[in-house]
């Protein structure tokens, strides 16, 4: 069973449409992710959510709303896409190391490659 | 807020080689340092972690060590695989479960068989 999980895996769609990528784990875990992998392989923080709560949000377009309808599920919907959308997102989740209170290893799911023409 | 620089951005080494990549943070509350690997086509997957109560700390082939002084950790590889060809990226956050992880830029390793 794929432990995090994203679809689509590929998007293709045009400038100024709204898109969404949908991501469920089965991990049990709190926190949930999303990530932005640009062309040059650049791994960058967009959200985090735990237990449903807003955590992280980095200095990302309000164009982009995530939305957690629970603790196993985050969504990244995209309004009025724009060509430097254009990158592999990145779903992950994680859960505290065992027995403390430390952040723990990153699940990530396989990616959906968004492409905006 | 916290920078990781990693270096150098590709690494060719012949099959057997040993391969060490390098990364340097910037802020000096970090103290959790993972090291991530990823596929062609796939997600990043954590290899090894370490922090930074130790100063190595070694599993199978790959080893991890930090200088908390000089604010840089190393991944070392020995007895390198093609398999082991693939995106590494460095890390760094503080303990917190709610921590945000900041990536370094990644580095590709080629492993010429």
């Amino acid at each position: 069973d794929t432990a995090v999980s994203q679809t689509p895996k590929y998007l293709v769609t045009q400038m100024g449409n709204d898109k969404s990528i949908k991501c469920e784990q089965n991990l049990g875990h709190d926190t949930m992710y999303w990530y932005k992998q640009d062309s040059k392989k650049f791994l960058k923080i967009m959200f985090s959510y735990n237990n449903k709560e807003l955590i992280i949000n980095e200095t990302v377009p309000n164009r982009f709303s995530p939305k957690s309808p629970d603790k196993a599920h985050l969504n990244l919907h995209i309004n009025s896409l724009e060509l430097g959308d254009s990158a592999v997102y990145f779903c992950a989740s994680s859960h505290p190391s065992p027995g403390t209170r430390k952040i723990g290893e990153l699940f990530f799911g396989e990616g959906s490659r968004l492409t905006v023409l | 807020g916290e920078n990781v620089e990693q270096h150098p951005s590709t690494l060719s080494v012949q099959e057997g080689d040993s391969a060490v990549i390098k990364c340097t943070y910037s802020d000096s509350a970090s103290n959790y340092f993972p090291w991530y690997k990823q596929e062609l086509g796939k997600g990043p997957q954590l290899i090894i972690d370490i922090r930074s109560n130790v100063g190595e700390k070694k599993d199978q082939r790959i080893a991890v060590t930090l200088n908390k002084t000089a604010k840089h950790f190393s991944l070392h590889i020995t007895e390198t695989q093609p398999e082991d060809s693939a995106v590494y990226f460095c890390a760094a956050s503080t303990a917190g479960a709610n921590s945000k992880l900041t990536f370094g830029k990644g580095i590709t390793l080629s492993v010429r068989p």
